[in-house]
């Protein structure tokens, strides 16, 4: 199993909807789990953090499950400029000492008019 | 600050032939990190380091070497270059320690364009 999973994509939804994508884990330890935005293979940009139960930034709306080792990333009202591709990341330490930090595949949404 | 500065942006290699990544950051990060991304994938981390003369793999380390002599500076070395080797290669830092709200960005770099012929 690898260490971190997203949904494989692609998303293509119109402007305005709402779409949710999910990611896996599998080091039940993992205490820190974030989401990047990659555009067009540029760097990644930090989105989100999430240390506990979730996090809120607008329309964005990360959540974790820890029972059942995912995360999820919610985005509501797309837009154009949302099209991109999320990436999941973990640090999969029990400590949250942020030696590692693992990406998932990534999941590319693509906003249409 | 200049951030993260990566070197070169594009290179073509022959196979076996051998080269280093340069990668300096500016912004006394004590975490530093290579990853490589191949088309339509993820980021794959191939060695980190948590501070000067540390070093740790990552998930994909084979046919690479890495140093830090400084903290500034965290070259990846490829020795000798296959096909396999072709991909975009991002070096990235943060400030480092425990993880939390204001300390965990990644910094990362343009990339390198890296193709193995």
């Amino acid at each position: 199993r690898k260490e971190v999973e997203q949904d494989p994509g692609p998303f293509n939804v119109p402007e305005g909807a709402t779409v949710a994508f999910n990611c896996t884990y599998s080091n039940s330890a993992s205490q820190s789990f974030f989401w990047y935005r990659q555009d067009c293979r540029k760097e990644p940009k930090l989105l989100m953090s999430v240390y506990s139960s979730g996090n809120e930034d607008g329309r964005f709306t990360a959540q974790l499950n820890r029972a059942s080792q995912y995360i999820s990333l919610l985005i509501r009202d797309s837009k154009l400029s949302d099209s991109a591709t999320y990436l999941c990341v973990v640090n999969p330490s029990i400590y949250n000492q942020g030696g590692k930090l693992i990406f998932g595949q990534g999941t590319e949404l693509s906003v249409k008019p | 600050n200049a951030g993260v500065t990566q070197t070169p942006k594009f290179r073509i290699l022959k196979i076996g032939q051998s080269m280093t990544l340069q990668c300096a950051q500016d912004m006394n990060h004590n975490y530093m990190y290579w990853y490589r991304q191949d088309p339509g994938m993820g980021l794959k981390l191939i060695y980190y380091s948590v501070g000067a003369g540390i070093t740790d793999k990552g998930e994909v380390p084979n046919g690479y070497n890495v140093s830090r002599s400084t903290t500034e500076d965290f070259p990846l070395r490829l020795e000798l270059a296959a096909p396999s080797q072709t991909s975009v290669y991002f070096c990235a830092s943060r400030v480092g320690g425990t993880l939390a709200t204001g300390n965990e960005k990644l910094f990362f770099g343009s990339g390198t364009q890296l193709s193995v012929l």
